[in-house]
Protein backbone atom coordinates (compact mmCIF):
# COMPACT_ATOMS: atom_id res chain seq x y z
CA UNK A 1 0.00 0.00 0.00
CA UNK A 2 0.88 3.68 -0.75
CA UNK A 3 2.49 5.00 2.53
CA UNK A 4 3.40 8.65 2.76
CA UNK A 5 5.40 10.03 -0.35
CA UNK A 6 7.69 13.27 -0.56
CA UNK A 7 9.49 15.12 -3.37
CA UNK A 8 11.58 16.24 -4.03
CA UNK A 9 14.18 13.48 -2.34
CA UNK A 10 16.79 16.10 -2.96
CA UNK A 11 17.54 19.70 -2.97
CA UNK A 12 20.14 21.71 -3.54
CA UNK A 13 19.62 25.50 -3.59
CA UNK A 14 21.73 28.46 -3.06
CA UNK A 15 21.46 30.83 -0.17
CA UNK A 16 18.98 33.41 -0.73
CA UNK A 17 16.89 31.16 -3.82
CA UNK A 18 13.60 30.13 -2.25
CA UNK A 19 12.34 26.40 -1.97
CA UNK A 20 9.04 24.40 -1.87
CA UNK A 21 9.32 20.74 -0.48
CA UNK A 22 5.77 18.51 -1.11
CA UNK A 23 4.30 15.91 1.06
CA UNK A 24 1.40 13.50 0.04
CA UNK A 25 0.30 12.03 3.20
CA UNK A 26 -1.38 8.14 3.64
CA UNK A 27 -4.79 8.51 1.95
CA UNK A 28 -7.72 9.03 4.63
CA UNK A 29 -4.83 10.37 7.36
CA UNK A 30 -6.62 13.90 8.51
CA UNK A 31 -3.29 14.59 10.68
CA UNK A 32 0.20 15.86 8.84
CA UNK A 33 3.23 16.88 10.33
CA UNK A 34 6.47 18.18 9.42
CA UNK A 35 9.49 17.53 11.19
CA UNK A 36 13.24 18.71 10.19
CA UNK A 37 16.37 16.71 11.02
CA UNK A 38 19.94 18.85 11.29
CA UNK A 39 22.97 17.53 10.53
CA UNK A 40 24.32 16.16 13.91
CA UNK A 41 21.08 16.99 15.71
CA UNK A 42 17.97 15.28 16.97
CA UNK A 43 14.59 15.63 14.81
CA UNK A 44 12.26 18.77 15.56
CA UNK A 45 8.79 19.62 15.37
CA UNK A 46 7.96 22.12 13.04
CA UNK A 47 4.06 22.36 12.41
CA UNK A 48 1.12 20.42 12.33
CA UNK A 49 -1.95 19.99 10.61
CA UNK A 50 -5.59 18.36 11.42
CA UNK A 51 -8.39 18.71 9.06
CA UNK A 52 -9.14 21.87 8.32
CA UNK A 53 -8.36 23.35 11.34
CA UNK A 54 -5.75 26.35 11.64
CA UNK A 55 -2.29 24.33 11.85
CA UNK A 56 -0.26 24.31 14.81
CA UNK A 57 2.96 26.61 13.60
CA UNK A 58 4.63 26.74 16.87
CA UNK A 59 7.70 24.94 15.90
CA UNK A 60 8.65 26.95 12.84
CA UNK A 61 12.21 28.36 13.08
CA UNK A 62 11.01 31.44 11.34
CA UNK A 63 9.17 33.78 9.67
CA UNK A 64 10.97 31.95 6.48
CA UNK A 65 9.20 28.71 6.75
CA UNK A 66 5.17 28.65 6.43
CA UNK A 67 3.44 25.29 4.84
CA UNK A 68 0.06 24.81 3.54
CA UNK A 69 -2.32 21.85 3.04
CA UNK A 70 -4.26 22.03 0.32
CA UNK A 71 -7.75 20.03 0.11
CA UNK A 72 -7.08 18.21 3.42
CA UNK A 73 -4.38 16.00 1.60
CA UNK A 74 -0.71 17.69 -0.23
CA UNK A 75 1.07 19.61 1.99
CA UNK A 76 3.74 22.38 1.08
CA UNK A 77 6.76 23.30 3.17
CA UNK A 78 8.00 26.49 1.91
CA UNK A 79 11.51 28.53 2.77
CA UNK A 80 11.92 31.77 1.32
CA UNK A 81 15.33 33.13 1.31
CA UNK A 82 16.99 29.76 2.44
CA UNK A 83 20.39 30.08 5.02
CA UNK A 84 22.64 27.60 5.38
CA UNK A 85 21.57 26.91 8.80
CA UNK A 86 18.64 25.50 6.90
CA UNK A 87 20.14 22.19 5.20
CA UNK A 88 18.92 19.41 7.12
CA UNK A 89 16.50 17.08 6.35
CA UNK A 90 12.79 17.14 6.39
CA UNK A 91 10.80 15.05 7.27
CA UNK A 92 6.76 14.94 6.57
CA UNK A 93 4.60 12.00 8.74
CA UNK A 94 0.75 11.59 8.64
CA UNK A 95 -1.56 9.87 11.32
CA UNK A 96 -4.93 9.04 11.04
CA UNK A 97 -6.00 11.83 13.59
CA UNK A 98 -4.51 13.83 15.65
CA UNK A 99 -4.50 11.88 19.01
CA UNK A 100 -1.58 11.06 20.93
CA UNK A 101 -3.16 7.76 20.30
CA UNK A 102 -2.49 7.71 16.88
CA UNK A 103 1.18 5.93 15.18
CA UNK A 104 2.87 8.45 12.61
CA UNK A 105 3.96 7.11 9.54
CA UNK A 106 7.07 9.16 8.29
CA UNK A 107 7.93 9.97 4.90
CA UNK A 108 11.18 9.11 3.59
CA UNK A 109 12.33 13.01 4.13
CA UNK A 110 13.51 15.69 1.72
CA UNK A 111 17.56 16.40 1.69
CA UNK A 112 18.17 20.60 1.56
CA UNK A 113 21.09 21.62 1.03
CA UNK A 114 21.72 25.15 1.13
CA UNK A 115 24.99 26.27 -0.41
CA UNK B 1 9.55 22.92 27.81
CA UNK B 2 9.52 18.67 28.20
CA UNK B 3 13.76 17.38 27.39
CA UNK B 4 13.59 13.57 26.45
CA UNK B 5 17.02 12.47 27.05
CA UNK B 6 18.26 8.82 26.00
CA UNK B 7 21.30 6.40 26.85
CA UNK B 8 23.29 5.04 25.37
CA UNK B 9 23.99 7.72 23.04
CA UNK B 10 26.41 4.68 21.07
CA UNK B 11 26.46 1.08 21.88
CA UNK B 12 28.01 -1.71 19.98
CA UNK B 13 27.35 -5.39 20.40
CA UNK B 14 27.82 -8.57 19.42
CA UNK B 15 25.45 -10.67 17.48
CA UNK B 16 23.07 -12.37 19.98
CA UNK B 17 23.63 -10.21 22.77
CA UNK B 18 19.81 -8.97 24.42
CA UNK B 19 19.96 -4.87 24.22
CA UNK B 20 18.49 -2.28 26.34
CA UNK B 21 18.22 1.51 25.39
CA UNK B 22 16.67 3.81 28.05
CA UNK B 23 14.46 6.57 27.60
CA UNK B 24 13.61 9.08 30.20
CA UNK B 25 11.58 12.23 30.02
CA UNK B 26 10.62 15.47 32.38
CA UNK B 27 7.34 16.28 32.18
CA UNK B 28 3.82 14.65 31.88
CA UNK B 29 2.92 12.72 28.38
CA UNK B 30 -0.09 11.12 26.74
CA UNK B 31 2.01 8.68 24.98
CA UNK B 32 6.19 7.49 24.37
CA UNK B 33 6.99 6.67 20.56
CA UNK B 34 10.01 4.40 20.10
CA UNK B 35 11.05 5.46 16.39
CA UNK B 36 13.93 2.88 13.93
CA UNK B 37 16.20 5.31 11.74
CA UNK B 38 18.11 3.20 9.01
CA UNK B 39 21.12 4.40 7.47
CA UNK B 40 19.43 5.28 4.52
CA UNK B 41 17.44 7.98 6.76
CA UNK B 42 13.80 5.88 6.49
CA UNK B 43 11.81 6.37 9.81
CA UNK B 44 9.61 3.00 10.87
CA UNK B 45 7.74 3.61 14.05
CA UNK B 46 8.28 0.44 15.95
CA UNK B 47 6.17 1.02 19.10
CA UNK B 48 3.66 3.41 20.00
CA UNK B 49 2.62 2.99 24.31
CA UNK B 50 1.13 4.70 27.13
CA UNK B 51 1.10 2.02 29.24
CA UNK B 52 2.96 -1.33 30.30
CA UNK B 53 4.73 -3.50 27.78
CA UNK B 54 4.49 -4.26 24.58
CA UNK B 55 6.26 -6.27 22.28
CA UNK B 56 6.59 -6.90 18.54
CA UNK B 57 8.69 -10.16 17.66
CA UNK B 58 12.50 -9.37 19.25
CA UNK B 59 11.75 -6.11 20.11
CA UNK B 60 9.74 -5.12 23.71
CA UNK B 61 8.86 -2.11 24.64
CA UNK B 62 7.50 -1.18 28.58
CA UNK B 63 7.11 2.59 29.67
CA UNK B 64 7.08 3.47 33.45
CA UNK B 65 4.36 6.37 33.76
CA UNK B 66 5.47 7.28 37.45
CA UNK B 67 8.87 7.25 36.98
CA UNK B 68 8.94 8.78 33.54
CA UNK B 69 10.94 6.53 31.81
CA UNK B 70 10.65 3.76 28.79
CA UNK B 71 13.18 0.80 27.55
CA UNK B 72 13.12 -0.93 24.31
CA UNK B 73 14.76 -4.30 24.13
CA UNK B 74 16.12 -6.29 21.66
CA UNK B 75 16.32 -9.72 22.50
CA UNK B 76 18.52 -12.06 20.60
CA UNK B 77 20.31 -9.06 18.67
CA UNK B 78 21.06 -9.61 14.86
CA UNK B 79 23.28 -6.97 12.71
CA UNK B 80 20.31 -5.73 10.57
CA UNK B 81 18.96 -4.51 13.94
CA UNK B 82 22.02 -1.96 13.71
CA UNK B 83 19.89 1.47 13.23
CA UNK B 84 19.60 4.52 15.10
CA UNK B 85 16.86 4.19 17.66
CA UNK B 86 14.57 7.13 18.43
CA UNK B 87 12.39 7.75 21.52
CA UNK B 88 9.64 10.54 21.26
CA UNK B 89 6.91 11.73 23.48
CA UNK B 90 4.10 13.63 22.63
CA UNK B 91 2.57 15.85 25.51
CA UNK B 92 -0.34 15.53 27.10
CA UNK B 93 -2.92 17.49 25.57
CA UNK B 94 -3.01 15.60 21.99
CA UNK B 95 -1.38 16.28 18.87
CA UNK B 96 -1.03 19.34 18.68
CA UNK B 97 2.69 19.82 19.34
CA UNK B 98 3.68 17.07 17.21
CA UNK B 99 6.38 14.59 19.12
CA UNK B 100 9.76 15.60 20.77
CA UNK B 101 12.53 14.19 20.14
CA UNK B 102 15.70 12.18 21.87
CA UNK B 103 18.82 12.24 20.00
CA UNK B 104 18.86 8.51 19.44
CA UNK B 105 20.75 5.81 20.27
CA UNK B 106 23.20 4.61 17.43
CA UNK B 107 23.08 1.01 17.95
CA UNK B 108 25.91 -1.22 16.26
CA UNK B 109 25.51 -5.14 16.33
CA UNK B 110 28.43 -6.97 14.73
CA UNK B 111 28.79 -10.40 13.51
Amino acid sequence: GAGVSQSPSNKVTEKGKDVELRCDPISGHTALYWYRQSLGQGLEFLIYFQGNSAPDKSGLPSDRFSAERTGGSVSTLTIQRTQQEDSAVYLCASSLRGSSYNEQFFGPGTRLTVL
Amino acid sequence: KNEVEQSPQNLTAQEGEFITINCSYSVGISALHWLQQHPGGGIVSLFMLSSGKKKHGRLIATINIQEKHSSLHITASHPRDSAVYICAVMHLGGGADGLTFGKGTHLIIQP
